[in-house]
């Protein structure tokens, strides 16, 4: 699988956007970029993936560079609710293969 | 609630008993998923199961580490001889089989080895 790179943390205003870097650098063609979260003491939850184009949904954008070596995940308008660690994953298997990470704290 | 759900959600346990944990996924995924979770660490794969296959075991997965999906529906995750380096989240996962990494995670079982 392709390694993925996060910052370890990251502090977030409440009502601001959140922009979440991830590198992955040895991206292969048909490796999709896969976001998860994991809220304290729960399972990961799904958050939204790409393969070339940026993508959209309720939850989050996704930004693909155009050479796919990195993408950003953003929050919109973060809430308390969004503290977290995200995952960025690439996947071209059947496994996820999680890193460390990145730590959101959205602060009042 | 994601819809896939286990027991017992923790258990603690002395060192060298056995312990089984049961994970029920979403009923029409074909696919289930182990993973386990150390403090401060993102989840890692265990193994899965296609229907009552199991296709793959990470070599994190030792002899004491057993796992089964009798008719395809619920699994169960075994551990024999626990030991304290056992102590972990045990994530269970299910998904449909369309190769996509989207899965739907239970929320867990805190194992403590004492």
């Amino acid at each position: 699988d392709a390694k993925t790179t996060q910052p370890p943390s990251m502090d977030c205003a409440e009502g601001r956007a959140a922009n979440l870097p991830c590198n992955h650098s040895t991206i292969s063609g048909n490796e999709y970029v896969y976001w998860y979260r994991q809220i304290h003491s729960q399972g990961p939850q799904y958050i939204i993936h790409g393969l070339k184009n940026n993508e959209t949904n309720e939850m989050a954008s996704l930004i693909i560079t155009e050479d796919r070596k990195s993408s950003t995940l953003i929050l919109p308008h973060a809430t308390l609710r969004d503290t977290a660690v995200y995952y960025c994953i690439v996947f071209n298997d059947y496994k996820l293969s999680f890193g460390a990470g990145t730590t959101v704290t959205v602060r009042a | 609630d994601t819809g896939v759900s286990q027991d017992p959600r923790h258990k603690i346990t002395k060192r060298g008993q056995n312990v089984t944990f049961r994970c029920d996924p979403i009923s029409e995924h074909n696919r289930l998923y182990w993973y386990r979770q150390t403090l401060g660490q993102g989840p890692e794969f265990l193994t899965y199961f296609q229907n009552e296959a199991q296709l793959e075991k990470s070599r994190l997965l030792s002899d004491r580490f057993s796992a089964e999906r009798p008719k395809g529906s619920f699994s169960t995750l075994e551990i024999q001889r626990t030991e304290q380096g056992d102590s972990a989240m045990y994530l269970c996962a299910s998904s449909l089989a369309t190769g996509s990494a989207l899965q739907f995670f239970g929320p867990g079982t805190r194992l403590t080895v004492l």
